[in-house]
Parts: structure tokens; C-alpha cells; sequence
């Protein structure tokens, strides 16, 4: 069981470019987030969704884009890589109003 | 209102001490709420839940408590340990809203 798997682990980006992190979820959950985390800060919602089909913006959506074409499957989208979003991604999954699982993060840096 | 992106208080403990750590929690219509625990580099995990039908649930070690009249959380670790020393985050949720929310954070550092 290998619960949430986020991929890459690592990238590094320069400024303009576009790229996808992946997240896979072996759970059936129904919930799937997107969070960044920037150095001795908190977990900020950048976008979640409660199903198969849907999203919706959390906190800090500016810059991306997701989508939930499979229910085991959360992408996050940059299209256009800024340094400020140089930080560590990461997803987790829930049932409804329950414990959520994360994945063991995406590191980006974008130059 | 959501969590917004805060530099972590710290918490500074002495080994085999008991540790405190407080979370305001924001929106009183949360009914469920999980304390975190994330090590460094690593992802956050689940530590103890507790819903709001209760105000103290124990696990091994450590003891959740839930004060509704004020919208606060602790966390409370018995007879801490160098092992124990990460960042703490505590979450909210609902069936009336479908996001978790989380706290600020708090920095635990256990001294040896």
C-alpha cells in the first residue's frame, strides 16, 4: 500500500517555464489537496477537490492550475514558473471529514 | 478565516518533560480536528483526532483537549523525547465546508 506518491521529489525551473507534479493516491479517497509549505512557514491550500471532475481554489490559487481527471490523480499545473513559487509541494488525500494523507513532498526551485 | 502563511513560534522543552501546544482554531462550525506532526523533510502525519462531541481523547502519550466555548486545541505530550522534536500542526474540518484548514504551526525542540 503505498498511500499518497507525489513525483517528481526534486525539480529545478527557470523563470517562464511550465511543468506538472503528480499526485497518486492508492486510497479511494474522495478529497485530494494541493499545499505549499515555504521555509519555518505553515501549510498554504493552493487547490483542492472533493471528486473525480471537480476542483476548487484554496487559499493561494494564483499561478496554477489543477485538474482531476481520475480519481486517483491530483496534477498541479505552472504554467509559467515565477521564483516566488519556489517552495515545497505537497498533496494529500482524505475521506470526507477525515484524517488526511500526505505524500513526502515536491521540492522546486525555480531560478 | 483560513491559515495565512506565518513563521512558526518555537516551543522549547527539556527532555522528559511534559510539552504544551496550543492551537486556535478558526471557524466554529468545525466539528473535527486532527493534530500533525511533520519532521523534517518529511510530510505531515497523523498524530490523534478528536471530534467535537468530546473535549479529551488520549493516545500513547500524548492527549488531545478541545475547548469549543473558546475554539482552542492542545496538544499534550507526556515525558517528551528527542524524537518528538518536529513541527506541529493542528486542522480543522467539516461536512459544512469541504477543505481542511490548518494552524500556523508550532516548532518543538526538545533539549537533551
Amino acid at each position: 500500500n503505498a498511500g499518497v506518491t507525489q513525483t517528481p521529489k526534486f525539480r529545478v525551473l527557470k523563470t517562464g517555464q511550465s511543468m506538472t507534479l503528480l499526485c497518486a493516491q492508492d486510497m479511494n479517497h474522495e478529497y485530494m489537496y494541493w499545499y505549499r509549505q515555504d521555509p519555518g512557514m505553515g501549510l498554504r491550500l493552493i487547490h483542492y477537490s472533493v471528486g473525480e471532475g471537480t476542483t476548487a481554489k484554496g487559499e493561494v490559487p494564483d499561478g496554477y492550475n489543477v485538474s482531476r481527471l481520475k480519481k486517483q490523480n491530483f496534477l498541479l499545473g505552472l504554467e509559467s514558473a515565477a521564483p516566488s513559487q519556489t517552495s515545497v509541494y505537497f498533496c494529500a488525500s482524505s475521506r470526507a471529514e477525515s484524517v488526511a494523507f500526505f505524500g513526502q513532498g515536491t521540492r522546486l526551485t525555480v531560478v | 478565516g483560513e491559515s495565512v502563511g506565518l513563521h512558526l513560534p518555537t516551543l522549547s522543552v527539556q527532555e522528559g518533560d511534559n510539552s504544551i501546544i496550543n492551537c486556535a482554531y478558526s471557524n466554529s462550525a468545525s466539528d473535527y480536528f486532527i493534530w500533525y506532526k511533520q519532521e523534517s523533510g518529511k510530510g505531515p502525519q497523523f498524530i490523534i483526532d478528536i471530534r467535537s462531541n468530546m473535549d479529551k481523547r488520549q493516545g500513547q502519550r500524548v492527549t488531545v483537549l478541545l475547548n469549543k466555548t473558546v475554539k482552542h486545541l492542545s496538544l499534550q505530550i507526556a515525558a517528551t523525547q528527542p524524537g518528538d522534536s518536529a513541527v506541529y500542526f493542528c486542522a480543522e474540518s467539516s461536512l459544512a465546508y469541504d477543505k481542511v484548514i490548518f494552524g500556523p504551526g508550532t516548532s518543538l525542540s526538545v533539549i537533551p
